[in-house]
């Protein structure tokens, strides 16, 4: 158990639905992170949250939306998505703020199926 | 992007054998190495963080070291189990990132 979990943990949708991913962190940490997991790839990072301002954007196409509400919570909107995007999305945080080690934290993962 | 490369890609040991994968990694802005150890359906698990030239970390039968002059670190399992098979995963933190740089992991499979 790391602290971090993530809704849902399977999701099969069409390229015309709409939905969110949802992650959620209880260690009181600063920064949250999305990134994709596609097979024999290494994870890739999207979006990177410190202190809810967006820090980071890895030219991730706009069909992926990002939402930081509070320090605890992060959402991935989802819209008109491609098969390609089918992958494994985590969500991870760490303390954030710079300055120190970036020991990040996991969540397990939504494993994303695009028909 | 930065390059950081994991070997072997996966590994069969038999259980009670010792094991060591390698992470390499561009050493010019290095500020940290991590290793995680990634079960199947579950989160990815922290290791180590190893930040000084030469550091050895040692957790359980688990161990690993790390040269940032030539830009490895190396992962040790001694006396495989088959709980240890897992993908074991390093990331690169460099100096005034915000963020991690992953290798494509070592995927090990420890035989009963």
């Amino acid at each position: 158990e790391t602290g971090v979990t993530q809704t849902p943990r399977h999701l099969v949708m069409g390229m015309t639905n709409k939905k969110s991913l949802k992650c959620e962190q209880h260690l009181g940490h600063n920064a949250m992170y999305w990134y994709k997991q596609s097979a024999k790839k290494p994870l890739e990072l999207m979006f990177v949250y410190n202190f809810k301002e967006q820090t980071e954007n890895n030219s991730v196409p706009s069909r992926f939306s990002p939402e930081c509400p509070n320090s605890s919570h992060l959402f991935l909107h989802l819209h008109t998505l491609q098969p390609e995007d089918s992958a494994l999305y985590l969500c991870a945080s760490s303390q954030g703020g710079g300055g120190g080690l970036n020991e990040q934290f996991f969540g397990p993962g939504t494993r994303l199926t695009v028909l | 992007i930065l390059n950081v490369e994991q070997s072997p890609q996966s590994l069969h040991v038999q259980e009670g054998d010792s094991t060591n994968f390698t992470c390499s990694f561009p050493s010019s802005n290095f500020y940290a190495l991590h290793w995680y150890r990634w079960e199947t359906a579950k989160s990815p698990e922290a290791l180590f963080v190893m930040t000084l030239n030469g550091d050895e970390k040692k957790k359980g039968r688990i161990s690993a070291t790390l040269n940032t002059k030539e830009g490895y670190s190396y992962l040790y399992i001694k006396g495989s189990q088959p709980e240890d098979s897992a993908t074991y995963l390093c990331a690169l933190e460099e100096a005034g990132a915000n963020n991690l740089f992953f290798g494509t992991g070592t995927r090990l499979t420890v035989i009963p």
